[in-house]
């Protein structure tokens, strides 16, 4: 099957810094990934359309300077948090597509 | 714009028995797909099953059907012989069809609220 992980599964930083979350399709070659954020018991916010090669697109109300998305590979899209808040805290999720779409198992970011 | 509604934040099913979940949607597409994501406590979205608009046979993925009636925009999920396992949070989920280029927003997803799916012993 369709393999996708996510590094780290979790991770806490001071108010300020950057937190970088990478996400990798481990067994397919993904041209398209997807970043999503979901609260607790609430849906999938999707955040950005990684290509790779090209700009991410990025929905509206999502702030591009602080959401930085880079697809380097087939295989890898990286989420950069810049300058990191408490209000980032939430559970970041990545989707990489081959027919469908397969999802990374998350990473909770909290914010001091 | 595409919409999908769960009206059911909570259900709740006793084991061994029979649950419907509900899902309406909005489009004005006539080329698309249909999900039903499971995500239990370990937050993993995993895919249940998934219905193409095209096909009028609705999907059968072992205890999991769906009752898709494409003139009502109405994609409902039934769980047969529910196992404790099942519990969950359950996602609706809208795919755009065709086959694009790859770019920009293509094959992107648009979720329904959820439903968080109790399975009582």
């Amino acid at each position: 099957g369709a393999v996708v992980s996510q590094h780290p599964s979790w991770v806490i930083c001071k108010s300020g810094t950057s937190v970088k979350i990478e996400c990798r399709s481990l067994d397919f070659q993904a041209t398209t990934m997807f970043w999503y954020r979901q609260f607790p018991k609430q849906s999938l916010m999707l955040m950005a359309t990684s290509n790779e090669g090209s700009k991410a697109t990025y929905e509206q109300g999502v702030e591009k300077d602080k959401f930085l998305i880079n697809h380097a590979s087939l295989t890898l899209s990286t989420l950069t948090v810049t300058s990191a808040h408490p209000e980032d805290s939430s559970f970041y999720i990545c989707s990489a597509r081959k027919y469908t779409q397969y999802f990374g198992p998350g990473t909770r970011l909290t914010v001091l | 714009a595409q919409t999908v509604t769960q009206s059911q934040p909570e259900m709740s099913v006793q084991e061994a028995e029979t649950v419907t979940l509900s899902c309406t949607y909005d489009t004005s597409e006539s080329d698309y797909y249909l999900f039903w994501y499971k995500q239990p406590p370990s937050r993993q979205m995993i895919l249940v099953i998934r219905q193409e608009a095209y096909k009028q046979q609705n999907a059968t993925e072992n205890r999991f059907s769906v009752n898709f009636q494409k003139a009502a925009k109405s994609f409902s999920l039934k769980i047969s012989d529910s196992q404790l396992g099942d519990a969950a949070m359950y996602f609706c989920a809208y795919r755009k069809g065709g086959f694009g280029a790859g770019g920009t927003s293509y094959g992107k997803l648009t979720f329904g609220q959820g439903t968080i799916l109790t399975v009582h012993p």
